[in-house]
């Protein structure tokens, strides 16, 4: 199938905002999702957004969805070093029994 | 109290082996999956499963096999080994169109 696109990697100074963004490819999925991994560890969901609201804010957390352009972005307030993984995006893949198609993750390196 | 536990969590084995991951969840969920991780973090499809229907990924190669003893387990058994197939696997589970839920993966090394 097609590929879900995100810029591989992000680096910002502790304090600063970060953003990160995604392209998804399929238009009728239901809901996005971004997904953060830490080193060695699985996948621990951050947040999701169904497919008719164009925002959706969660503490440092703010999610924009704009369905014309199929454009996904996650905006994280005042980054900590402790927010340094590797994020992910997600849609929801048609016929598929509710499986989930990955971007290939961005990594984000906090510096103090 | 995991709600989705994956075992082992590393494993080593030659080529030409046959091995079985193990995936358990406690979330009454109704559909499970299996994920590949491939080196650069890459993560694929390989299987969907509910009580109802299997979808494959049609990349998946048939020496992959998922077997689910009953709801709440999908185990991935794996025939003769490749190089190929190192990676990390993820078990995940869901509720409808719920996010879903990943296990911490098992590392599994082929040599």
């Amino acid at each position: 199938g097609e590929d879900v696109e995100q810029s591989l990697f992000l680096s910002v100074r502790e304090g600063d905002s970060s953003v990160i963004n995604c392209t998804y490819t399929d238009s009728s999925s239901t809901y996005l999702y971004w997904y953060k991994q830490e080193p060695g560890a699985g996948l621990q969901l951050l947040t999701y957004i169904f497919s008719n609201m164009d925002m959706k804010q969660d503490q440092r957390l703010t999610v924009l969805l704009n369905k014309k352009d199929k454009h996904l972005s996650l905006r994280i307030a005042d980054t900590q070093t402790g927010d340094s993984a590797i994020y992910f995006c997600a849609e929801s893949i048609s016929n598929s029994g509710y499986a989930l198609n990955f971007g290939k993750g961005t990594s984000l390196l906090v510096t103090p | 109290d995991t709600a989705v536990s994956q075992t082992p969590k590393y494993l080593v084995t030659q080529m030409g082996n046959d091995k079985s991951i193990k995936c358990e969840q406690n979330l009454g969920h109704d559909t499970m999956y299996w994920y590949k991780q491939d080196s650069k973090k890459f993560l694929k499809i390989m299987f969907s499963y509910n009580n109802k229907e299997l979808i494959i990924n049609e990349t998946v190669p048939n020496r992959f096999s998922p077997k689910s003893p009953d709801k709440a387990h999908l185990n991935l058994h794996i025939n003769s080994l490749e190089l190929g197939d190192s990676a990390v696997y993820f078990c995940a589970s869901s509720q409808g169109n719920s996010p879903l839920h990943f296990g911490n993966g098992t590392r599994l090394t082929v040599t």
